[in-house]
């Protein structure tokens, strides 16, 4: 089945820093990779995503980077604020549909 | 909108005893999934259905669980009986999309935290 895994685990940076999370992925015919946000003792919400007709996606100081190819995508926010502390996680939609997920990154933004 | 709404947001159960978690998704979604939240795997999917018909229930760990959807606006989980290591966030969330090609947000609900004592 399909394999995604995301590094690093944890993720420490200072504020107005930026920050990389990479994911890669085995399946080659997926085609959508969301990425999640997840608050403490909140639910997940999605905060950008990419589909594989496109290499690059922004919105506003987050982005999301894909490299077909390699079967790997990243996410990356510039000016990091303390609100951005939380689990961000990447997921691939595979051909049935669903969801894989990675197993989170825990993103502290130190003031 | 009133988005994915789950219950009950808490549930402790002692071990043997059966528990029902309930979802309605949002209005005109077509798709809903049930997810578990622990620390030591992550988020997993369980099931999911598509036009109120299940498509993949890989995830359901074993005949413990079962999970229904009898209309558009309705879903539950069971477990029966429980057991402590089923202790963990449920997460119930929805989308629209097509069997197959869904490449749309799916939007969770507010989770059910069960312990299992």
């Amino acid at each position: 089945g399909e394999n995604v895994e995301q590094h690093p685990s944890t993720l420490s940076v200072q504020e107005g820093d930026s920050a990389v999370i990479k994911c890669t992925y085995s399946d080659s015919a997926s085609n959508y990779f969301p990425w999640y946000k997840q608050e403490l003792g909140k639910r997940p919400q999605l905060i950008i995503d990419i589909r594989s007709n496109v290499g690059e996606k922004k919105d506003q100081r987050i982005a999301v980077t894909l490299n077909k190819t390699a079967k790997h995508f990243s996410l990356h926010i510039t000016e990091t604020q303390p609100e951005d502390s939380a689990v961000y996680f990447c997921a691939v939609e595979v051909s049935t549909g669903k969801l894989i997920f990675g197993q989170g990154t825990e993103l502290s933004v130190k003031p | 909108d009133a988005g994915v709404i789950q219950s009950p947001r808490h549930e402790v159960t002692e071990m043997g005893q059966e528990v029902t978690l309930r979802c309605k998704p949002i209005s005109g979604h077509n798709s809903l999934f049930w997810y578990r939240q622990t620390m030591m795997r992550g988020l997993e999917l369980l099931i999911y259905f598509n036009n109120n018909v299940p498509i993949d229930d890989s995830g359901m760990p074993e005949d413990r669980f079962s999970a229904k959807m009898p209309n558009a606006s309705f879903s539950t989980l069971k477990i029966q009986p429980s057991e402590p290591r089923d202790s963990a966030v449920y997460f119930c969330a929805s989308s629209f999309g097509t069997r197959g090609t869904l490449q749309e947000t799916q939007y969770f609900g507010p989770g059910t935290r069960l312990l299992v004592l």
